[in-house]
């Protein structure tokens, strides 16, 4: 059975701590993202990554970062968390074909004090 | 920039009552998806449309595809308590995986 882990389900942080999410797949998928998903904005890009050290912005990355040393394995770092970013975030991933489906994790609900 | 807005954003039925949700989109695309997300959860795909398709089924899911009114349709018939959740259609216009999403259609099935 696929697989999309996150690191944790919630999460309680205060304003300007350094902020790690980890998305972690078993299915050998070349693509990984990070959304953010907000009551009446639905799911917003934050960054992509279609390979190892390799990452490209989505459509709000301002105040955020990622990295990708391993294929399973993409983070997403608040570098300095701020209430606005108090969200649910999601990390989804697919194979490297254009036309395919996206795997879910089941998010974190991050609360930023 | 959101791709896709759905139509109603909320959905109230009994069950066993169809439920039709509308997608709607800007640009040319490749491909259309719909997802669906239990409540606090992650999105699960349900079916995949492809540019030069109009119709496809799968079970009880039923989707269209207009691409002349950039619009996209989901029929759930003989709803169930368990279709109980929020549905969302994403887009992919450069064939490269990235979607785009809309805000959803949250729908609630009574028993």
């Amino acid at each position: 059975d696929v697989k999309v882990t996150q690191s944790s389900r919630y999460l309680v942080k205060r304003t300007g701590e350094k902020v790690f999410l980890e998305c972690v797949q078993d299915m050998d998928h070349e693509n990984m993202f990070w959304y953010r998903q907000d009551p009446g904005l639905g799911l917003r890009l934050i960054y992509f990554s279609y390979d190892v050290k390799m990452k490209e912005k989505g459509d709000i990355p301002e105040g955020y970062s990622v990295s990708r040393e391993k294929k399973e394995r993409f983070s997403l770092i608040l570098e300095s968390a701020s209430t606005n970013q108090t969200s649910m975030y999601l990390c989804a991933s697919s194979r490297p074909q254009g036309i395919d489906e996206q795997f879910f994790g089941p998010g974190t609900r991050l609360t930023v004090l | 920039s959101q791709q896709g807005e759905e139509d109603p954003q909320a959905l109230s039925i009994q069950e066993g009552e169809n439920a039709t949700m509308n997608c709607s989109y800007k640009t040319s695309i490749n491909n259309l998806q719909w997802y669906r997300q239990n409540s606090g959860r992650g999105l699960v795909h349900l079916i995949l449309i492809r540019s030069n398709e109009r119709e496809k089924h799968s079970g009880r899911l039923r989707v269209t595809l207009d691409t002349s009114k950039k619009s996209s349709s989901l029929l759930i018939t003989a709803s169930r308590a368990a279709d109980t959740a929020s549905y969302f259609c994403a887009t992919d216009a450069s064939n490269t995986g990235k979607l785009i999403f809309g805000q959803g259609t949250t729908l609630q099935v009574k028993p």
